[in-house]
């Protein structure tokens, strides 16, 4: 069965760089949401679309955005990079189904952002 | 939300039954409980939902008690391969808008052979 697509899978960047992380949802998803894991840490959701709207917004700082396209990919847009940036950023997506009380998100491999 | 609280870390041997229990004494009359389990350096796994009494399917089990202030999750003769981190979670309803999934500290599972 087809998963989660995200490019790319390791990072390398330089203080004060930008950097942009690509998701691939399941096909037929139609919310995408973006998770950040520092090391040693639990993932924190950051940001979330449902079909190409913004439907939830967490701990993003100001310095990222990211938008979902009309193919439903969705690209995570990070500037003036910091060392506190590294982690792993998971994209997950899921169906939402009429009927159901709560939908089920399926994550993706992570990219690894690394801040020189 | 049903703030959840959990054992930080469990150990094991091959071939037991590991069974860890989640506490969420504010737990709501919609709430449902939901585990992911997520292995080093890979994105969480969906494992198990339920709302009351118990669930079952090919990984897991899930007990919730009629005051469904706790759950259990069961991991039947668990293998080296069980050791992950697993969390336990309650996600938000999909009618108030809210997408997100909300980690708290999870269970770090140790099998050891």
């Amino acid at each position: 069965a087809a998963g989660v697509i995200q490019s790319p899978r390791h990072l390398i960047k330089e203080k004060r760089e930008t950097a942009t992380l690509k998701c691939y949802p399941i096909p037929r998803h139609d919310t995408v949401y973006w998770y950040q894991q520092g090391p040693g840490q639990d993932p924190q959701f950051l940001i979330s679309f449902y079909e190409k709207m913004q439907s939830d917004k967490g701990s993003i700082p100001d310095r990222f955005s990211a938008q979902q396209f009309s193919d439903y990919h969705s690209e995570l847009n990070m500037s003036s990079l910091e060392l506190g940036d590294s982690a792993l950023y998971f994209c997950a997506s899921s169906l939402v189904l009429a009927g159901l009380v709560t939908d089920t998100q399926y994550f993706g491999p992570g990219t690894r952002l690394t801040v020189l | 939300l049903a703030k959840t609280t959990q054992p930080i870390s469990m150990d094991s041997y091959e071939g037991q039954e590991v069974n860890i229990t989640c506490s969420h004494n504010n737990i709501a009359t919609n709430d449902y409980i939901t585990w992911y389990q997520q292995f080093p350096s890979q994105g969480p796994r969906f494992i198990i939902q339920g709302y009351k009494t118990k669930v079952t399917n090919e990984v897991a089990s899930l007990f919730i008690p009629a005051d469904r202030k706790s759950s259990t999750l069961s991991l039947p003769r668990v293998s080296l391969s069980d050791t992950a981190v697993y969390y336990c979670l309650s996600p938000p309803e999909l009618d108030t808008g809210r997408r997100a999934l909300t980690f708290g500290s999870g269970t770090r599972l140790q099998v050891q052979p």
